[in-house]
């Protein structure tokens, strides 16, 4: 059974204090990670997705990064508007269309 | 802007009294999702459609069901809900095929059980 574990729950950052958001994965065989972010009372929206281990994107100040065990979501210089839940979920090459999320790291960045 | 729309944002029902949701959308996507997400967990699918063929998930249960009468338009109906399907419901589409994979999710519809 595919598993996706998020750390740490909630993040509390000072706006400019960078960090990173965990997702450790478990999945027969990866076709795909994916990153969205979702606010209060609405749905996920889609930020990324992550195919090999060693692949990166960027996003203006959020960066992905996928090993063949975890992901990492990278964000620099945060500012109060990146206030959310990111939500990761991953996509197995057995089940097609199907993604187990995880249940997401809050992230609340302050003045 | 293509787009998922889900109607209502708001539902209120009461306890055992049937209710549908309904979501549309523009993209011209070929698979069309149902989740459900409670406070503070990750969304959980319900089943989703390919085409016109169903796929339930196994632990879905039967109070639950789905109709799509054409590409643009999906509906959950919940026959008999009960005070634990109070959640937000989401919609979601993808366009199947090889690197199209991200799904696109509406706003969601929040239930409430009274």
């Amino acid at each position: 059974e595919d598993q996706v574990t998020q750390s740490p729950e909630a993040l509390r950052l000072q706006e400019g204090e960078s960090s990173s958001l965990n997702c450790s994965y478990t999945v027969s065989g990866l076709r795909g990670l994916f990153w969205y972010r979702q606010d209060p009372g609405k749905g996920p929206e889609f930020l990324f997705t992550l195919y090999s281990a060693g692949e990166e994107k960027e996003k203006e100040r959020l960066k992905a990064t996928l090993t063949k065990k975890e992901s990492f979501l990278h964000i620099t210089a945060p500012k109060p508007e990146d206030s959310a839940t990111y939500l990761c979920a991953v996509q197995n090459t057995g089940t097609a269309s199907k993604l187990t999320f995880g249940t997401g790291t809050r992230l609340q960045v302050t003045l | 802007d293509a787009m998922v729309i889900q109607n209502p944002r708001y539902q209120v029902t009461q306890f055992g009294k049937p209710v549908t949701l309904s979501c549309s959308q523009t993209l011209n996507h070929n698979v069309m999702y149902w989740y459900q997400q409670k406070s503070s967990q990750a969304p959980k699918l319900l089943f989703h459609y390919y085409d016109k063929d169903f796929n339930n998930e196994a632990d879905t249960p039967d109070n639950f069901q789905s109709r799509r009468p054409n590409t643009s338009f999906c509906f959950l109906d919940i026959r008999s809900p009960g005070l634990g399907d109070a959640a937000m419901y989401l919609c979601a589409t993808s366009r199947a095929g090889l690197g199209d994979n991200e799904q696109f999710f509406g706003p969601g519809t929040r239930l409430t059980v009274l």
